[in-house]
């Protein structure tokens, strides 16, 4: 089975501070995908990245990073000079390929994390 | 790309009443769909997996007569929450997946109020 902890519930940070999320993961499986998606007050999920199991390369877009290390079995989200429009609650997600082909599977999700900019 | 719409966005029903919730994939294929509920601060809640042209796969504890699941074409799946009731009332959402890769890309959401 596959579990993702999210242990911070609430974060609160004034704007052009960093913040780093943190997400760890359970999973037995060799092969598989780590998300992060960003929900807004609106409600949408939005999307973020996504990160396979034989990458642990480090990414960076624009004011976002994320740190992949499978020595920890986690993969935190860093924001660089964070702003209002940052506030939302942020999930961390994984999912392991139900078949050789990589057919869909189910995502299993964090209890996310809300974060909150102050101007 | 990877634009998935949902049907309609809010909806108040008396109880006892049927829903139907669209969602569609606009710019792409996607083989399997799902639909999710969350709670009020809460995390999502898979409800089941729909598959284009088969019946759709529900989680443990989620009632298949109470929440129907039709995945009719490589672009919409619908949900009908049949004979609604005030427990009921959440937000729903569902997401869409490509044919290969494993991301799945959201609705915007439903909420559903039942009175």
């Amino acid at each position: 089975a596959q579990k993702v902890t999210q242990a911070q519930t609430e974060i609160s940070v004034v704007e052009k501070e960093d913040v780093t999320l943190d997400c760890v993961y359970e999973t037995r499986d060799t092969t598989y995908y780590l998300f992060w998606y960003k929900q807004p007050p609106s409600g949408e999920l939005v999307f973020l990245i996504r990160r396979n199991s034989f990458d642990e390369q480090n990414e960076i877009s624009g004011r976002y990073s994320w740190n992949f290390q499978k020595s920890t079995s986690s993969f935190n989200f860093t924001i660089t000079a964070s702003q209002v429009v940052d506030s939302a609650v942020y999930f961390c997600a994984l999912s392991v390929p139900l078949s050789y082909t990589g057919a869909n599977s189910k995502l299993t999700f964090g209890k996310g994390i809300t974060l909150s900019v102050r101007p | 790309g990877a634009v998935v719409s949902q049907h309609p966005s809010r909806v108040i029903c008396k109880s006892g009443t049927s829903v139907k919730i669209e969602c569609r994939s606009l710019d792409f294929q996607a083989t399997t769909m799902f639909w999710y509920r969350q709670f009020p601060k809460q995390s999502l809640m898979l409800m089941a997996t729909s598959n284009e042209g088969s019946k759709a796969t529900y989680e443990q504890g989620v009632e298949k007569d109470k929440f129907l699941i039709n995945h009719a074409s490589l672009t919409l799946s619908t949900l009908t929450v049949t004979s609604a009731h005030p427990e009921d009332s959440s937000f729903y959402i569902c997401s869409a997946s490509l044919v290969l890769g494993d991301t799945q890309y959201f609705g915007p959401g439903t909420r559903l109020t039942v009175l």
